[in-house]
This record gives C-alpha cells, sequence and structure tokens, in this order.
C-alpha cells in the first residue's frame, strides 16, 4: 500500500537558519503530494502541494519539488522565523477515496 | 464563513462508557473523514464517508462507530470495545476526488480516559 516516510524530529533551529525535511514515499501510480502544518491543539492547514512530478509547490516562503525519480517531496524554507514552529506532515493522495496518507509528522521548534 | 466544527475541545471517558464526538461542516463536501492523532504516530484514518447513508472502515475502525444521516454532519462514537481511547481526534471534509484538492480539518477533540 502507500506509505509516507518523514525524518523523525523534533527538528530544533535558531530563527533565520534554513530549513530541510525530508519526505519520501512509496504509491502506486501517480500521487498527488501535499504538506500540512498543524499548530498547538489546533487541526492540520494545507501548506503546500504539487499534482505531477517535476511541480514546485510554494506558500509563505516554504518550497517542495515532486521528484518521481527519487519518489521525495523535501520541504524547504530559506529563513525560518519563531512562528513556524509547528507540526509538519507529509501525504500523499493516489487517487482512492479513503482519503490522504500521511506520514508521522516532524516537530519543528525555531529558538530566537 | 465556511469550515468544520468539532466538539467538545475536550472530553473525558469514564471505563465501560461510549462517548460520541461530533463533526458539523458547512462546506457542502460530500466527502468526510475521521482521523486519530497519537504522539509520533501521525494520522490514521477511523472513518471516511463519500456521500450521505454510506461509510467505510478505514485503517483502524475497531472500536468506533459512526453515521451519516446528514451531509452536513459525521458523528464518531468510541465505544467501550476501544481499550486505547486516549488520542486527538481530528475531522475532516472534502470534495469527493480530492487528488487536486485539499482537505479541510476541525480543529480537534481531546479525548482522555478518567
Amino acid at each position: 500500500g502507500d506509505s509516507v516516510t518523514q525524518m523523525e524530529g523534533p527538528v530544533t533551529l535558531s530563527e533565520e537558519a534554513f530549513l530541510t525535511i525530508n519526505c519520501t514515499y512509496t504509491a502506486t501510480g501517480y500521487p498527488s503530494l501535499f504538506w500540512y502544518v498543524q499548530y498547538p491543539g489546533e487541526g492540520l492547514q494545507l501548506l503546500l502541494k504539487a499534482t505531477k512530478a517535476d511541480d514546485k509547490g510554494s506558500n509563505k516562503g516554504f518550497e517542495a519539488t515532486y521528484r518521481k525519480e527519487t519518489t521525495s517531496f523535501h520541504l524547504e524554507k530559506g529563513s525560518v522565523q519563531v512562528s513556524d514552529s509547528a507540526v509538519y506532515f507529509c501525504a500523499l493522495s493516489g487517487g482512492g477515496a479513503d482519503g490522504l496518507t500521511f506520514g508521522k509528522g516532524t516537530h519543528l521548534i525555531i529558538q530566537p | 464563513d465556511g469550515g468544520i466544527t468539532q466538539s467538545p475541545k475536550y472530553l473525558f471517558r469514564k471505563e465501560g462508557q461510549n462517548v460520541t464526538l461530533s463533526c458539523e461542516q458547512n462546506l457542502n463536501h460530500d466527502a468526510m473523514y475521521w482521523y486519530r492523532q497519537d504522539p509520533g504516530q501521525g494520522l490514521r484514518l477511523i472513518y471516511y464517508s463519500q456521500i450521505v447513508n454510506d461509510f467505510q472502515k478505514g485503517d483502524i475502525a475497531e472500536g468506533y462507530s459512526v453515521s451519516r444521516e446528514k451531509k452536513e454532519s459525521f458523528p464518531l462514537t468510541v465505544t467501550s470495545a476501544q481499550k486505547n481511547p486516549t488520542a486527538f481526534y481530528l475531522c475532516a471534509s472534502s470534495i469527493p476526488d480530492i487528488t487536486n484538492e485539499k482537505l479541510f480539518f476541525g480543529s480537534g477533540t481531546q479525548l482522555s480516559v478518567l
């Protein structure tokens, strides 16, 4: 079945540091790929998405490129802020009726 | 504003008790989902529904039940058969084909056992 693997956290960085959160996937066919963000005590919000190979999703300074050859969708940001502290989930959609397959989440902590 | 409302925010269950978590959406979405979130485990699918009066088991349906009598509502009952119910429960909705669309999430219910 489909699966998503993310780097384990917590990831602790200083403000203005460069961020990479790795995500790789296993799926049949050509899934769509997503990054969601969860702030404490809240539900998940879509951060960005990519629906086909070589697409780049971007939002709020975050970027991720759909790499079919390496089955990856790594999340990057050039300069993180304290307000970016949250849990980040990589997810894929294989087009089935059962929604998305999520990774286990990566807790990001940004220190001032 | 359109969105998904989950209630209550916090819920406590006694041993042997059934409890029901509410999920209401006014987004006119056909599809609704229930996920369970445990620390370090990510989100696991409990039940999903693509249309009124129809629902399917997800990966961890044992000890849970749902109903979908109205398009707007998808309540989840945690039964006494669920031996480890303490978790954060998230409800979500979407249009049926989410290949190119996003899930909309509620703000969650934290269930704890007394």
